[in-house]
C-alpha cells in the first residue's frame, strides 16, 4: 500500500522557519517524482514545488521562490520542504504528491497519484 | 502561468442527478488536465487523468471530456459519497495550476 505521511508543521512567527517532511512507503521512492502542494484555509489547492527523481531537476512556484527549497533522500524514501523567510501567506495545510507519468502516444501526461494527509503550518505572530 | 476557470463554483443536487463540472483553460493544454475530488479534512483524490482515463479503483459513473481548452468532468448518477469539492488542474507545464473548485452540496 503506497503511504505518504507529512511531518513537521507548526505556528511560526513571521520572517521564521521549517522543515517539512514526507516519509514514503509501499511503492519504490527513488523512482518517482515528488511534488508540494499547499490549501491556504478555505481556499483552493496551489502547487508550490517539483523535484525529480534523482533530485537534479527542481522547479517552484513564483510565490515561494527564493524562499523554499525543496530536497529528498531517496535511501531515507522521504521528501523535505525547507520553507525560509515565513510570511502570513504562506498559512496553509502543506500536502506531498506523488507524481505519476503516463505516455500517451504524444508525449507525456503528468498526474500526482497519491497524495499525504498533509501538515498545517501556520504563520502567525 | 495557465489560468484554470471552473464553473459552477458551486453546485446543489440530488441522488441520482447527472452532474456537470467544467473547467476551462486559458490557452490551449491539449489533453494535459487532471481531475481530484476532496472531501472536508481530506487529502485530495485523483479521479482522471489526461482529460479522459479514470484512475484506478475510480467508479465508473465518473467521465472525464474534452481537449484544448474546454473540458468536463461529468458524474452521471450522484451517490452520497460524491458530494465533495472537485478540482481541475493542468499539467501542460509548471507552474502547475488548479480551477478555483466547484463546491458540489445536497439539494
Amino acid at each position: 500500500e503506497v503511504r505518504l505521511v507529512e511531518s513537521g508543521g507548526g505556528l511560526v512567527q513571521p520572517g521564521g522557519s521549517l522543515t517539512l517532511s514526507c516519509i514514503s512507503s509501499g511503492f519504490t521512492f527513488s523512482s518517482y517524482e515528488m511534488n508540494w502542494v499547499r490549501q491556504a484555509p478555505g481556499k483552493g489547492l496551489e502547487w508550490v514545488s517539483y523535484i525529480s527523481s534523482s533530485g537534479t531537476n527542481i522547479d517552484y512556484a513564483d510565490s515561494v521562490k527564493g524562499r523554499f527549497m525543496i530536497s529528498r533522500d531517496n535511501a531515507k524514501n522521504s521528501l523535505f520542504l525547507q520553507m525560509n523567510n515565513l510570511r502570513a501567506e504562506d498559512t496553509a495545510v502543506y500536502f506531498c504528491a506523488r507524481d505519476k507519468s503516463y505516455f500517451d502516444g504524444d508525449g507525456y501526461q503528468y498526474y500526482f497519484d497519491f497524495w499525504g494527509q498533509g501538515t498545517l503550518v501556520t504563520v502567525s505572530s | 502561468d495557465i489560468q484554470m476557470t471552473q464553473s459552477p463554483s458551486s453546485l446543489s443536487a440530488s441522488v441520482g442527478d447527472r452532474v456537470t463540472i467544467t473547467c476551462r483553460a486559458g490557452q490551449t493544454i491539449s489533453t494535459y488536465l487532471n481531475w481530484y475530488q476532496q472531501k472536508p479534512g481530506k487529502a485530495p483524490r485523483l479521479l482522471i487523468y489526461a482529460a479522459s482515463i479514470l484512475q484506478s479503483g475510480v467508479p465508473s459513473r465518473f467521465s472525464g471530456s474534452g481537449s484544448g481548452t474546454d473540458f468536463t468532468l461529468t458524474i452521471s448518477s450522484l451517490q452520497p459519497e460524491d458530494f465533495a469539492s472537485y478540482y481541475c488542474q493542468q499539467s501542460y507545464g509548471t507552474p502547475y495550476t488548479f480551477g478555483q473548485g466547484t463546491k458540489l452540496e445536497i439539494k
